[in-house]
Formats: C-alpha cells, structure tokens, sequence
C-alpha cells in the first residue's frame, strides 16, 4: 500500500457523459500527478499540482481539468466523455515541488466509456 | 519536444540469465532518471533512480547506468526470477521540473 487513495476504482458510464476521479495523496506529499495509461500502453503524463496550484500540464485535453484543494486531495473532472478516454487513470504523490523525487502511485481509476 | 524512447517493448528470458533494458532521452537538461515496475494489474512502484551526477547505481540484482553524452540509459537485472516477470518504464525529468516523461515500457517476461 503506498499511501494514496483513489476512487471510484471502477467508473461506467456512456460517451458524453461527465465523471470526477478522486485522488488522496500520501500524508505529507504535497504535489499530486495525473496520468492516462490505456491498454497496454505506456503512462501519459496528464497534469501536475503542487499545493494546490497547477505546476505542469502534458498532454491533458480541453474535456479534462484538474484542480487540488486546500486539503491537498485532488480530483480529475472528464467531460463529454469518448470511447477513446477509457483507460486506466492513476494519480501519483510525492513530497517536492519539482519531478525529482520518487512518486508514490494509487491504485487507480479503471474508466469504461460504452 | 520531450521524448523518451524505451527498447525493446518485449523481452522473454531464461530464469537466471540477465535481462537489459535501454532508453533514450531528448531532453540535455534531464537530470534524474527513474524506473518502474508495473506487475499486472497493479499500480507502478519505483524500483530504483539516477540522477545525473552519478554514471551507475546498483541494488541488489538491479543496477541503472547513465551516459549523459549519448543521452541514454539502461536497466541492468541480473539472476532473474520469476517475480521480475512485469512490464518497466523508463521515465525522465523533462526540461519542466514538474514533469515526469515515460518511456513506453518493457514487458519482461521470465521463462522458467
């Protein structure tokens, strides 16, 4: 168990349709890392918050936004929901601002778009 | 823009023997250098890190070696075992201190 909480762990739902994925990260941890892993793909650097201000974006679509409260969980809204959006969504924590220390994944969102 | 470019994308060998995984990077400012595990089902876990100032790590059976000039790097098990059968990712801080790049991953699959 690394400390990071995701959930829904299972989402189902119809094309353009809105979800919300939630992430608790690691107590302590202050930035909180979105990514997109489709099937038997690789990981997709989606967003990254560091407390609770946006401090990197990758290839996040306009449908998809991020934000992290003050009690540091964060959550991922997706919108207008695609069959090509079905995948697994992890989050990930860690203790620093910059990308240089180890990251603490969840177990993740397995998203099913039908 | 950032890239990272894993190989290969499948690797079967003996139990025992050793197996390597390369990477490659685009970015000169890439500073530090993770891998990661990924067993089935289940969520990535680092399993060791370089940063630049350093040209090998070793852990145990696992060991990571940096070229800085040719921009690549390399995963190194040694005895494998059955429990090393997942896929790795490669990644590499980017030229955004915030972002993390992955390679796109390496099942390694171990043959008893």
């Amino acid at each position: 168990d690394s400390g990071v909480t995701q959930t829904p762990k299972h989402l189902i739902t119809a094309t353009g349709q809105r979800v919300t994925l939630r992430c608790s990260p690691r107590s302590g941890d202050l930035s909180v890392y979105w990514y997109q892993q489709s099937l038997d793909q690789g990981l997709q650097f989606l967003i990254q918050y560091y407390n609770g201000e946006e401090r990197a974006k990758g290839n996040i679509l306009e449908r998809f936004s991020a934000q992290q409260f003050p009690d540091l969980h964060s959550e991922l809204n997706l919108s207008s929901l695609e069959l090509g959006d079905s995948a697994l969504y992890f989050c990930a924590s860690s203790v620093g601002e910059r990308a240089a220390y180890e990251q603490y994944f969840g177990p993740g969102t397995r998203l099913t778009v039908t | 823009g950032e890239n990272v470019e894993q190989h290969p994308s499948t690797l079967s060998v003996q139990e025992g023997d050793s197996a390597v995984i390369k990477c490659t990077y685009s970015d000169s400012a890439s500073n530090y250098f993770p891998w990661y595990k990924q067993e089935l089902g289940k969520r990535p876990q680092l399993i060791i890190d370089i940063r630049s100032n350093v040209g090998e790590k070793k852990d145990q059976r696992i060991a990571v070696t940096l070229n800085k000039t040719a921009k690549h790097f390399s995963l190194h098990i040694t005895e494998t075992q059955p429990e090393d059968s997942a896929v790795y990712f490669c990644a590499a801080r980017g030229s955004s201190a915030s972002k993390i790049i992955f390679g796109s991953g390496t099942r390694l699959s171990i043959r008893p």
